[in-house]
């Protein structure tokens, strides 16, 4: 079973361009999330899908950043425009249906963010 | 305001000793807490999972106990093994749905040879 894919590993951008992170989760999982880590705290939590719909944005940090879920497959996240507090790293994971299986989420490697 | 702490930045132990590493909180009320560990240009794997009305989980050499009354959770890794280095983060529900996770900072742990 492939696991959780993010696209690209890297990205160095100019404050103000536009990015756009791509997560492929492992298939026939519903669940989507997005986290980010920036340098020196702990992972915090962005946003969730259930297939193509949001259930909670409670975590996205303003109204630069931008989460699709085309077809409730992957999902890309833009940050327009980027800013220098917007570098970190962004993960990506997914999940089965809590209470119809295991609660633990999958992970990928992440996206590296690196706004100068 | 909501806090999770996990007891040190670094730790360093003895091939061969347990490890214990602490999760504590405040101003939650967790139903699910979960161990993940991470290891350096990857994200975190799951290990663990221990629900609020558990003491104890077990997996092979991975022991998690949770004490609502205290807010704590210990994580121990026996027979410590160098490939065992990594980060660990303990990692708690918001609202009981195993859903929205709210991590620690994390420990990182060094096994010596």
């Amino acid at each position: 079973e492939a696991g959780v894919t993010q696209f690209p590993s890297h990205s160095v951008i100019e404050k103000g361009q536009t990015v756009t992170l791509r997560c492929d989760p492992i298939s026939g999982h519903d669940n989507l999330y997005w986290y980010r880590r920036v340098m020196g705290k702990e992972i915090k939590f962005l946003l969730h899908f259930v297939k193509e719909s949001k259930q909670d944005e409670s975590g996205m940090p303003n109204n630069r950043f931008l989460a699709e879920r085309t077809g409730g497959t992957y999902s890309t996240l833009k940050v327009q425009p980027a800013e220098l507090e917007d570098s970190g790293v962004y993960f990506c994971a997914s999940s089965h249906t809590p209470g119809q299986g295991s609660y633990e989420q999958y992970f990928g490697p992440g996206t590296r963010l690196t706004v100068t | 305001s909501q806090k999770i702490e996990q007891n040190s930045e670094a730790l360093n132990i003895q091939e061969g000793k347990t490890a214990t590493l602490t999760c504590n909180y405040t101003n939650y009320s967790p139903a699910y807490l979960q161990w993940y560990r991470q290891d350096p240009g990857r994200g975190p794997v799951f290990l663990l999972l221990i629900r609020e009305n558990e003491k104890e989980k077990r997996k092979e050499r991975l022991k998690v106990t949770f004490d609502t009354t205290l807010k704590q959770s210990l994580f121990h890794i026996t027979a410590s093994q160098p490939a065992d280095s990594a980060t660990y983060l303990c990692a708690l529900d918001v609202d009981g749905s195993a859903r929205q996770l709210t991590f620690g900072s994390g420990t990182q742990l060094t096994v010596l040879p």
